[in-house]
């Protein structure tokens, strides 16, 4: 089975700030990980994807996330907030051999501060 | 670029009534799902769909709930009584093989049980 723990429903950064999302997961198989942003009012946006290729990835508007298994992680990191980056953010871990079911952590709301 | 377009937006209904949400999925694509979003919880996931038949579903899919492709292009989630419970954001999500991880989401239906 898996499941994501997302530490932190509210993160607050300043612009230009690193931003640092953070997001374990718990698998019996070799996990498949994804970051996805939902803007306000939107549907869920792919931001970014490990399927088990290189452990660093990187997506769209900078971000990027390393996958960890010795640390069962997969951080979503930025090197500098905009004001556009405020949404919510998901990471959400799927099984490489049921692609059914995804498993979506609770979310992490990301405040810029001007 | 493709997209997965869902209606209505935003659904009001009265407790006891039939609701029919929505969906046109990315047109080459072959799998598709209905993931529901409580205010303030996780993203959960109901159901799927493949070859005209449900291939998963969650316990939270009952037997008020049925999902139906109709033609060639509409994929429908009813929900034959609603509860007040029933109240959330519903997302459709496609993709478009089997040995492919990524989901494409719609910007949700939200639905509101009085």
């Amino acid at each position: 089975a898996q499941s994501v723990t997302q530490l932190g429903s509210h993160v607050s950064v300043s612009e230009g700030a690193l931003v640092l999302l953070r997001c374990n997961y718990s698998s019996s198989v070799p996990p498949y990980l994804f970051w996805y942003v939902q803007y306000p009012n939107q549907g869920l946006q792919l931001l970014l994807k490990y399927t088990s290729a290189a452990t660093l990835v990187k997506g769209i508007n900078d971000f990027e996330a390393e996958f960890k298994k010795s640390e069962t992680s997969f951080h979503l990191t930025k090197p500098s907030a905009h004001m556009s980056d405020a949404a919510e953010y998901f990471c959400a871990v799927s099984d490489p051999h049921n692609f059914n079911k995804f498993y979506f952590g609770s979310g992490t709301k990301l405040n810029v501060k001007p | 670029e493709p997209e997965v377009t869902q209606t209505p937006s935003h659904q009001v209904t009265q407790m006891g009534q039939e609701v029919i949400l929505r969906c046109v999925p990315i047109s080459n694509h072959l799998y598709f799902y209905w993931y529901r979003q409580i205010l303030g919880q996780k993203v959960e996931f109901l159901v799927s769909f493949y070859n005209n038949e449900i291939s998963e579903k969650s316990e939270i899919f009952d037997d008020q709930f049925s999902v139906e492709r109709p033609d060639g292009s509409n994929f429908t989630l009813k929900i034959r009584s609603t509860k007040l419970e029933d109240s959330a954001m519903y997302f459709c999500a496609s993709r478009v093989g089997a040995n492919t991880g990524e989901l494409f989401f719609g910007e949700g239906s939200r639905l509101t049980v009085l």
